[in-house]
């Protein structure tokens, strides 16, 4: 079964310093992984993603995420936060489709809130 | 461009009482759909999922149902409504492939009193 994690449940962060937000997986094989950001009492918004190549991704908004195999981590960065970052962040996980058999099942993590001030 | 429409955005119902929550897609064809919950904010949980018409994959057994019987509609039901049954629910879609992201409708927060 494919999970994931992500174990803290908020990041506080000082506006214009790094952010980081944590996220390992478990998968059967190579894995898809994907960030996501949700705004109160909003659906989620895609943000980047992780398929195969260069293990840093960038994304929308300035974000970028960094995928590490070994540690099987996909832990999301910017170098610079903003007050507007300040949402819902989630990690997502799927699989290739021939080993799901015809499945194509994406699951998430617990979700950490993110808290950006001034 | 593709879009997915999810309604009603809020809904009051009373314990006892039958649901139905509607999802279509608009913009691509054979999609995967998706049911998810979001209790008090937090997790996703995954309640169904579907590759095709009449194609139903359940992940947690309660009191809700779905039924595709349209390639790009994904219905949630139920019965009766329990307390429990409140929550945010959200439809997704996403494309054949695993690589593929998912798009998210704009949810349907479900106060069952």
């Amino acid at each position: 079964a494919q999970s994931v994690a992500q174990p803290e449940d908020q990041v506080n962060v000082a506006e214009g310093n790094p952010l980081t937000v944590k996220c390992t997986y478990s998968v059967s094989g190579n894995p898809y992984l994907f960030w996501y950001v949700q705004y109160p009492n909003r659906g989620l918004q895609f943000l980047l993603k992780y398929i195969t190549g260069d293990n840093l991704v960038k994304g929308s908004y300035g974000f970028e995420a960094e995928f590490n195999k070994s540690q099987t981590s996909f832990h999301l960065k910017k170098p610079s936060a903003l007050v507007s970052d300040s949402a819902l962040y989630f990690c997502a996980v799927s699989s290739p489709l021939i080993l799901t058999g015809g499945g194509n099942k994406l699951t998430f993590g617990t979700g950490t809130q993110l808290k950006v001030e001034l | 461009s593709q879009t997915i429409h999810q309604w009603p955005a809020t809904l009051v119902q009373p314990v006892g009482s039958p649901l139905s929550l509607e999802c279509t897609v608009e913009g691509t064809s054979n999609p995967n759909l998706y049911w998810y919950r979001q209790a008090a904010g937090r997790g996703l949980q995954l309640l169904f999922y579907s590759v095709g018409i009449g194609q139903i994959s359940s992940e947690v057994p309660q009191n809700l149902s779905a039924s595709r019987p349209q390639d790009r509609q994904f219905i949630l039901s139920s019965k009766k409504l329990l307390l429990s049954d409140s929550g945010f629910y959200l439809c997704a879609w996403r494309g054949y492939l695993g690589s593929t992201e998912a798009f998210f409708g704009q949810g349907t927060r479900l106060t069952v009193v």
